[in-house]
This record gives C-alpha cells, sequence and structure tokens, in this order.
C-alpha cells in the first residue's frame, strides 16, 4: 500500500542534543509538509516542499530546519532542542500544490521527548 | 490567534445516534473546509470537505454543512458507529496549506 513512513515513532534526546526525524513516502506525491502538534491543540505547519522548493512558515524558529534529498524522503533537524520542542511531529504529503494540497496524507507521526 | 476554533473537545453519542461536530472560523477568505479524522496511534486521514461555493456536501453517512453567513461549519455523522470513536479535526484554507482547529474527541458508546 502507497503510505507516508515516519521513523522513528518515539525519539528522547536530550536538551540541546540535534536530533533529526524522518520521513519518506511511497505515493510519489509532489508536496511534503511538515507540522508540530503539542497537546491538545492544532497541528501547526513548520513548513513545506513543493518539490524542491522549500516554504518556511513566518513563525518556525531558526532552531527548526528541513532537507529533501528526494522525491521521497523529507528530514525535519532540530538543532539545539529544547523542552517546548517536545511535541508530536507529523510528516504529510500533497500530490501537488493549490487545490491538490487540501487532501493531505499523513504519517503516524514521531512523538518527541526531551529530557 | 486561533483562525480555526473547535470548541468542544469532547463529545459522546450512544450508537445509532446522530453525532454533530462543530467548528468556527475567523478567516472569510477561507474558501475551502475540510474535516480529518484520527485514530490512536495512526495520521489524520482525510474523510470530507466542502468548498465555499457550496452549502452541504454528503458522502454516505458524513455530511457536512457551510454556513459562511455565521463562519460555521458542521459534520453530521448519521448513524453514528462504534468505529467512528476517533479526533475529529476541522480544518480550512485559502492557499496552499491547511489551518487545522484542535480537534473534538468522539466517543461512540453501545
Amino acid at each position: 500500500d502507497a503510505m507516508v513512513i515516519q521513523n522513528p515513532r518515539y525519539q528522547v534526546t536530550q536538551f540541546g542534543k540535534p536530533v533529526t526525524l524522518s520521513c519518506s513516502q511511497t505515493l510519489n506525491h509532489n508536496v511534503m509538509y511538515w507540522y508540530q502538534q503539542k497537546s491538545s491543540q492544532a497541528p501547526k505547519l513548520l513548513f513545506h516542499y513543493y518539490d524542491k522548493d522549500f516554504n518556511n512558515e513566518a513563525d518556525t524558529p531558526d532552531n527548526f530546519q528541513s532537507r529533501r534529498p528526494n522525491t521521497s524522503f523529507c528530514f525535519l533537524d532540530i538543532r539545539s532542542p529544547g523542552l517546548g520542542d517536545a511535541a508530536m511531529y507529523l510528516c504529510a504529503t500533497s500530490r501537488d500544490a493549490g487545490r491538490s494540497s487540501y487532501e493531505q496524507y499523513f504519517g503516524p507521526g514521531t512523538r518527541l521527548t526531551v529530557t | 490567534d486561533q483562525q480555526v476554533k473547535q470548541n468542544s473537545p469532547s463529545l459522546s453519542v450512544q450508537e445509532g445516534r446522530i453525532s454533530i461536530l462543530n467548528c468556527d472560523y475567523t478567516n472569510s477568505m477561507f474558501d475551502y473546509f475540510l474535516w480529518y479524522k484520527k485514530y490512536p496511534a495512526e495520521g489524520p486521514t482525510f474523510l470530507i470537505s466542502i468548498s465555499s461555493i457550496k452549502d452541504k456536501n454528503e458522502d454516505g453517512r458524513f455530511t457536512v454543512f457551510l454556513n459562511k453567513s455565521a463562519k460555521h461549519l458542521s459534520l453530521h455523522i448519521v448513524p453514528s458507529q462504534p468505529g467512528d470513536s476517533a479526533v475529529y479535526f476541522c480544518a480550512a484554507s485559502d492557499t496552499d496549506k491547511l489551518i487545522f482547529g484542535t480537534g473534538t474527541r468522539l466517543q461512540v458508546f453501545p
């Protein structure tokens, strides 16, 4: 089945220690998104890639970076995690931009704990 | 500033009855609205959507109603089934990105 895969499902890192979360997709979709969801809050878009074009949200902290080396993979790098970065991180894809971006396919998420 | 609001964090409904989940928005530029459903340990999955040019869209047991003047939409599930128990997110868009609400946890009991 075509899907969005996130590894690992659970990640524990230390305060200030860089961490990378991974996402891969077999849907061959052009757009990939990273969301942050804290407890009882709405998923919040951090950034997205349309093909190789990177689009950062204005309020995404500089501490968060992303890489998309090819169509299938996208990485979220947190350079110096703080306690406030503990959250569920959701990766999503959409076939294309515009109207096609509305139906997004989500991975199961990676729950990040910062100690 | 929350542009999409789901004011009921939870809802409990008996099997066979109607479930009504509500969502309010503040941005009049939103022109497309969606509902996503999320089971534990899974990512959200698309359920149903509606364009701002319509006021109703139906798909089987699921119907979404849009009231643009009130900036309000609702999801009706009839009849509710235990398998519908999940968190439901409302989302809205006017560009290439979605703005989500905080979700409503629906529990359908026998």
